[in-house]
């Protein structure tokens, strides 16, 4: 089966510009994350979805990250405006159950 | 802020010895994930820990859960150099988010 699907892979932009980040989860999971990954740490739970509602996102800064998931299936994840301190990896993942099945990240540059 | 403590930060080791990564949290954890994120990869699910004391077990990888589940340990006999990669633990909370550990990197030396 495909795995999670996410685009852009890398994307450079400069401070205070936006960004937007896409992910298409695997076919049937309900479930829907979105993690940002700093250099040489651990993925860090930005927002979670269950089908098209959210379910967690205590710890996402909402004053200039937003994150959709309308019909429930694919997501984008908004950064604007971007700050040099954004510059990490952002992963999504879903889920059936406990496992997470992670997409190959957007590495985000913000110079 | 994190929960789960991951030790050591990194590891480097000679290509046949064993490694451990270690896994500690302050609290009672309801179960523990173990993934292993290559290096400029994506993190991949390895096991999942749930009972008291469980140990698991994939070809030379060991999983334990410790009696008072606040504390798991991911052992690899022989190292290869197909293990290099960054091991994290993380735990499940609330409608399944998850909390991930730092991560202990692991280097191989042929």
């Amino acid at each position: 089966e495909a795995g999670v699907a996410q685009s852009p892979r890398y994307k450079i932009i400069e401070k205070r510009q936006s960004v937007a980040f896409w992910c298409n989860p695997i076919s049937g999971h309900a479930t829907l994350y979105w993690y940002q990954q700093i250099l040489g740490q651990g993925p860090k739970l930005l927002i979670q979805f269950q089908n098209n509602g959210v379910v967690d996102d205590s710890q996402l800064p909402k004053d200039r990250f937003s994150a959709e998931r309308l019909k429930g299936v694919d997501s984008t994840l908004k950064i604007q405006p971007a700050k040099l301190e954004d510059s990490a990896v952002y992963l999504c993942a879903s889920s059936l159950a406990a496992v997470q099945f992670f997409g190959q990240g957007t590495r985000l540059t913000v110079v | 802020g994190q929960q789960v403590m991951q030790i050591p930060q990194y590891q480097h080791v000679q290509e046949g010895e064993d490694f451990t990564t270690y896994c500690n949290s302050s609290t009672t954890l309801s179960n523990i994930q173990w993934y292993k994120q290559r290096p400029g990869g994506h993190p991949v699910f390895l096991i999942q820990l749930v009972k008291s004391g469980e140990v698991k077990k994939q070809k030379r990888l060991t999983f334990q859960f410790g009696e008072a589940k606040k504390n798991s340990s991911l052992h690899i006999t022989a190292t290869q150099t197909t293990d290099v990669g960054t091991y994290f633990c993380a735990e499940t909370y609330n409608n399944n988010d998850m909390r991930f550990g730092a991560g202990t990197r692991l280097t191989v030396k042929p």
